[in-house]
């Protein structure tokens, strides 16, 4: 298994770009999240998904969108980057079985953005 | 949502046991406790959790206190590759929207 990947491990935008983060998973994990990671700090929940075709907000889903549309993948799309959207990104996944709270999340490598 | 709170920063001497505290008094009943830790420039990468009882596994021991307001990682022997930030998270389960709530964690340093 590939487990979560992330692409692309770089990049760099301009005000007012936007762009899609890839993260697919082949562990058939039903919950799949992302979190931003400004330096020195902790991970910050952005927006995350229970499944196919639902998605909800985390503590600061401001000028990020998601979409999933399938169990594998769940891109996270910046609009019009800003330069404090400048972060490392990391997506995750886990089993979601009821309100277990037991299940270990397994994170990607990371996606380091730069807003110019 | 229920948080936790970490010392900032803790140093180790290689090969000896290190406790890695960490509170959360609001914590519910349903809420199982993480660590996670995230060594240099990767993700983050599961240590162990648990929900009442001590529990142990190949990478470390979790001690929960008798009321659930507290909480320690324990490492038996710190390596140098065990230097990374650690990470205490309540899975916010009241709601059943299974968040993971990070802190900012307590960096580990292990002293050669």
């Amino acid at each position: 298994n590939a487990g979560v990947t992330q692409t692309p491990k770089f990049q760099v935008l301009k005000t007012g770009q936007s762009m899609t983060l890839q993260c697919a998973q082949d562990m058939n994990h039903e919950y799949m999240s992302w979190y931003r990671q400004d330096p020195g700090m902790g991970l910050r929940l952005i927006h995350y998904s229970v499944g196919a075709g639902i998605t909800d907000q985390g503590e600061v889903p401001n000028g990020y969108n998601v979409s999933r549309s399938t169990t594998e993948d769940f891109p996270l799309r910046l609009l019009s980057a800003a330069p404090s959207q400048t972060s490392v990104y990391f997506c995750a996944s886990s089993y979601s079985t009821g309100t277990s709270g037991a299940n270990e999340q397994f994170f990607g490598p990371g996606t380091r953005l730069t807003v110019l | 949502d229920a948080k936790t709170t970490q010392p900032n920063s803790m140093e180790s001497n290689e090969e000896e046991p290190v406790h890695l505290p960490c509170n959360h008094s609001t914590i519910s009943g349903t809420d199982y406790i993480h660590w996670y830790r995230q060594l240099p420039s990767q993700g983050p990468e599961y240590v162990i959790h648990g929900l009442t009882s001590n529990v142990n596994n190949r990478m470390a021991s979790l001690a929960i206190a008798e009321d659930r307001k507290s909480s320690t990682l324990i490492l038996h022997r710190a390596t140098l590759r065990d230097a990374a930030v650690y990470y205490c998270i309540l899975r916010d389960s009241t709601s059943g929207t299974y968040k993971y709530i990070f802190g900012t964690g307590t960096r580990l340093k292990v002293l050669a």
